[in-house]
């Protein structure tokens, strides 16, 4: 079975520019949500989407945005890019959403931006 | 504000010696609790995940981790390291108030396994 689908795996921008970051979840998974990993923390929350609908926003301007799919499939935009967006962001699919459940993640995506 | 802490940004150990990486995290209020592994130009893949019930919990590739409520730890250890294990490790939490799958990290712990 496909584990939990990112692209681009890589792609470099510019300060200013807009980005797109595409996810596939798990099939069966119905919640996605996306992280941002610094060079040297921890992943950091940004967005939570279950059936479609936003059930969580962690600290982050509003230059992101994300969006679900009816295919459960999922994108993140991050518009106006700061060198300090520059990170690897991650996609976790779950079949719901808190308590136990376990985030599968995929092996993200590495944006660059100068 | 909910953290966890990670004691040890960097870790060294010998091949065949006891791994130990310590977590912490700031709730009176019990947590879920993960640990996941991150490879180089990989994302992260789960080792083991306490709920409730037994407090000593078994993962995968021989490590585990223990829950104490008193110390609110949940430090992983395995017996005899591998050169396999050489990654990144991140100590992750969930809190049952939440609606929302938020994982709280913390900073990671690299390991490093000497021959």
């Amino acid at each position: 079975d496909a584990g939990v689908t990112q692209s681009p795996t890589h792609l470099i921008k510019t300060r200013g520019q807009h980005v797109t970051l595409r996810c596939s979840p798990i099939s069966g998974h119905k919640s996605v949500s996306w992280y941002q990993q610094v060079l040297g923390q921890g992943p950091q929350f940004i967005f939570q989407y279950y059936e479609k609908e936003e059930r969580g926003r962690g600290n982050f301007p509003d230059r992101f945005s994300a969006r679900q799919f009816p295919n459960y499939s999922s994108e993140l935009n991050v518009n106006a890019l700061l060198l300090g967006d520059s990170a690897l962001y991650l996609c976790a699919s779950s079949y719901e959403t808190a308590g136990a459940n376990v985030l599968t993640f995929g092996a993200g995506s590495r944006l660059t931006v100068l | 504000a909910q953290s966890v802490t990670q004691l040890g940004s960097h870790v060294s150990v010998s091949e065949g010696a006891l791994v130990l990486l310590r977590c912490n995290y700031s709730s009176s209020v019990p947590p879920y609790l993960f640990w996941y592994v991150q490879y180089p130009n990989q994302g992260l893949q789960l080792l083991l995940k306490y709920t409730t019930g037994a407090t000593l919990v078994k993962g995968i590739n021989g490590f585990e981790a223990e829950f104490k409520k008193s110390e609110t730890s949940f430090h992983l250890t395995k017996p005899s390291a591998h050169m396999s294990d050489a990654a990144e490790y991140f100590c992750a939490v969930r809190y049952g108030s939440s609606n929302t799958g938020k994982l709280i990290f913390g900073q990671g712990t690299t390991l490093q396994v000497k021959p």
